[in-house]
């Protein structure tokens, strides 16, 4: 699995846009990017993925260029809800189960009224 | 739409003791990941399995075990209990007999704190 990189903490206030990015520099041909987002004491959740250029779901957005050395995770206007820890993940679609998810160091996102 | 559940969602016991984790994955799901987040910490992956089959570990003690029976729920087994397992244990599940299904795309449950005293 590739190694990421990614702020550690990031502050920003209701109604923004928030956009966090990851550098992925060991990126392989046949990895994806990956991003979950945890709140504490739940489980991490599953955000957004993609491949390369953009992707786009119902609650962020996800931006790779060209050389898919580095990734943005765009959130659209958060609210307080938003304030949990951000991971970046980036690893090769396996199957049988070999798919674990390795985490880094995540970005604390502290969004505020 | 039916989530991962788990259980017991917390559990205290005693150094040496002995605790069995549940988990239930989503229906029609076939394959389950254990992680351990310990205080402060990131989730680490500790074990895996695909269609009740053991498939991946990870950094799990030889004091763990687990296995994933016929109707697809999977238990994990802790022994000879330490201070040190002390954590949120999560467990998740996905769909990777699909192509349509995203490798990563994970389903993670409440999870069980266990505390160890």
């Amino acid at each position: 699995l590739a190694k990421t990189t990614q702020p550690i903490s990031m502050d920003s206030y209701e109604g923004q846009e928030v956009n966090i990015t990851c550098s992925h520099n060991n990126i392989a041909t046949n990895d994806y990017i990956t991003w979950y987002q945890q709140f504490p004491s739940q489980g991490p959740r599953f955000i957004i993925q993609g491949y390369k250029t953009k992707v786009t779901n119902e609650v962020a957005s996800l931006f790779i260029p060209a050389d898919r050395k580095s990734s943005t995770l765009s959130l659209p206007r958060v609210s307080l809800s938003d304030t949990a820890v951000y991971y970046c993940l980036v690893g090769g679609a396996l199957s049988g189960g070999y798919n674990k998810l390795i985490f880094g160091a995540g970005t604390r996102l502290a969004v505020h009224p | 739409a039916a989530g991962v559940i788990q259980s017991p969602r917390h559990l205290i016991k005693e150094k040496r003791e002995t605790a069995t984790l549940k988990c239930y994955p989503i229906p029609r799901h076939d394959t389950v990941y254990w992680y351990q987040q310990g205080p402060g910490q990131d989730p680490q992956f500790l074990i895996s399995f695909y269609e009740k089959m053991q498939s991946d570990k990870g950094s799990i003690p030889d004091r763990f075990s687990a296995q994933q029976f016929s109707d697809y729920h999977s238990e994990l087994n802790m022994s000879s209990l330490e201070l040190g397992d002390s954590a949120l244990y999560f467990c998740a599940s996905s769909l990777e007999g699909e192509v349509k299904a995203g490798p990563y795309e994970q389903y993670f449950g409440p999870g069980t704190r266990l505390t160890v005293t």
